[in-house]
Parts: C-alpha cells; structure tokens; sequence
C-alpha cells in the first residue's frame, strides 16, 4: 500500500523562477492538501483540493496555486520565487467528507531551496 | 479561529527516563487534536488523535496523550523513552464542522540522550 509520493525530493531555483511540486495521494484517498514548513517552524497550510477544485485554502498570496488531476494527484505551482519561499513543502491526503475526522497522511515532503 | 501554543521549544531527557511535551490550544468551535512526529529529512506521522470519547488516548510507539478541555490541553506523554524518540513533536488541531485543514504549534524537539 503506497503512502503519500512527492516529488522531487529536493529543487533548487532563483528569485523569479516559477515551479511545480507532484504529489500523489495515498491509495484510498480522493483530497490532498499543501503545508509549507519553513525551517525550525512548525507546517502552514496553503490550500485542499477535493474533486479537483480548491475548497479552503490558507493566508497565502496568489503566486501560489493548485491543481488535481481525475486520478486526484495534484500539483504545487509557485510563481515569481522570493528569497522566503525556502521551505519544506509538505503534501498531506485524506478521505474527503467533510469533517476533520480524518487524519492526514503526509509525504516526506519537497526542499525548495531559492538563491 | 483556531491557534496551538507547544510551550517547550525544546526537551533535553535521559534515555528511560519519562517525558512529558506540552501543547495548548485556543478555538471558539470544538475541535479534533493530533499528534505528529517528523524524524530528520522525513514528513509527518501520525502518533494519535483525539476525536471523541475517552480523554486518554493510546498511540503508537508507547506515547499517550490526555485531552483536558477546562485546560484546553493535550499533553504528550511517554513512561519510559528510547534514543530512537529524538525527533521534532508537533501539536495539531482542527475544528470538527468544516474540512480538516490542521493547524500546527512550533513544535517541541525531544532529544534523548544515552
């Protein structure tokens, strides 16, 4: 039973660039959500998607978007990098109905390092 | 709005000594409260989770953590630990009436030293 996939495990880019994290969910899960962990702090959620559409999202400006595939993968796009992208960025997936009962199940997450 | 306060930022134990990390947290609504461990280049598991019932609750690894509502707490526990607990411990709620997007405290490294 494979858990939550991300990729790549490490990315390196300059202010300005653009880029895109992957994740996978977990077989069984239908809703994946984003965390960014900036070192020595604890993970801040940037938005869930579920049935391909962003349904909550966090206190994080438009450079950073989302998408989910039918297969309901999902991508971590971020535009124009600032120095304060830095982060470890965690994807998390859960079963989708509507309550916070359901645990997420993270990813070992993808180091994003801007210079 | 919900908010987690983990009031140690770090926790220094001898290895089978007992320990003890805490968390308190600050919502309007009710909520479900976890906690997860990150191991070095690693994500988050599981340890346990709150959801009702019971105010003690078991996890894995031998850790257990007891929901206090008048204290708005849940305080991580574990009798005796082993060098293999040196990780980052990271408190987590989220509210019981809408999706479950948790909300984190700083986290507490537990180091066990030999």
């Amino acid at each position: 039973d494979a858990g939550v996939t991300q990729s790549p495990t490490h990315l390196i880019k300059t202010r300005g660039q653009q880029v895109t994290l992957r994740c996978s969910p977990k077989s069984g899960h239908d809703t994946v959500s984003w965390y960014q962990q900036a070192l020595g702090q604890g993970p801040q959620f940037i938005f869930q998607y579920y049935e391909e559409e962003e349904r909550q999202r966090g206190n994080f400006p438009d450079r950073f978007s989302g998408h989910q595939f039918p297969n309901y993968s999902s991508e971590l796009n971020v535009n124009a990098l600032l120095l304060g992208d830095s982060a470890l960025y965690l994807c998390a997936s859960s079963l989708g109905d509507g309550t916070g009962y359901q645990p997420q199940h993270f990813g070992d997450g993808t180091r994003l390092s801007i210079l | 709005a919900q908010s987690v306060t983990q009031l140690d930022s770090q926790v220094p134990v001898f290895e089978e000594a007992p320990v003890e990390l805490r968390c308190n947290y600050s919502s309007s609504v009710s909520v479900y409260l976890f906690w997860y461990v990150q191991y070095p280049n690693q994500g988050l598991q599981l340890l346990l989770k709150y959801l009702s019932g019971s105010t003690l609750v078991k996890g894995i690894n031998g850790f257990e953590a007891e929901f206090n509502k008048s204290q708005t707490s849940f305080h991580l526990r574990k009798p005796s630990v082993h060098i293999s607990d040196t990780a980052e411990y990271f408190c987590a709620v989220s509210g019981t009436g809408g999706y479950n997007k948790l909300i984190f405290g700083a986290g507490t490294r537990l180091a066990v030293h030999p």
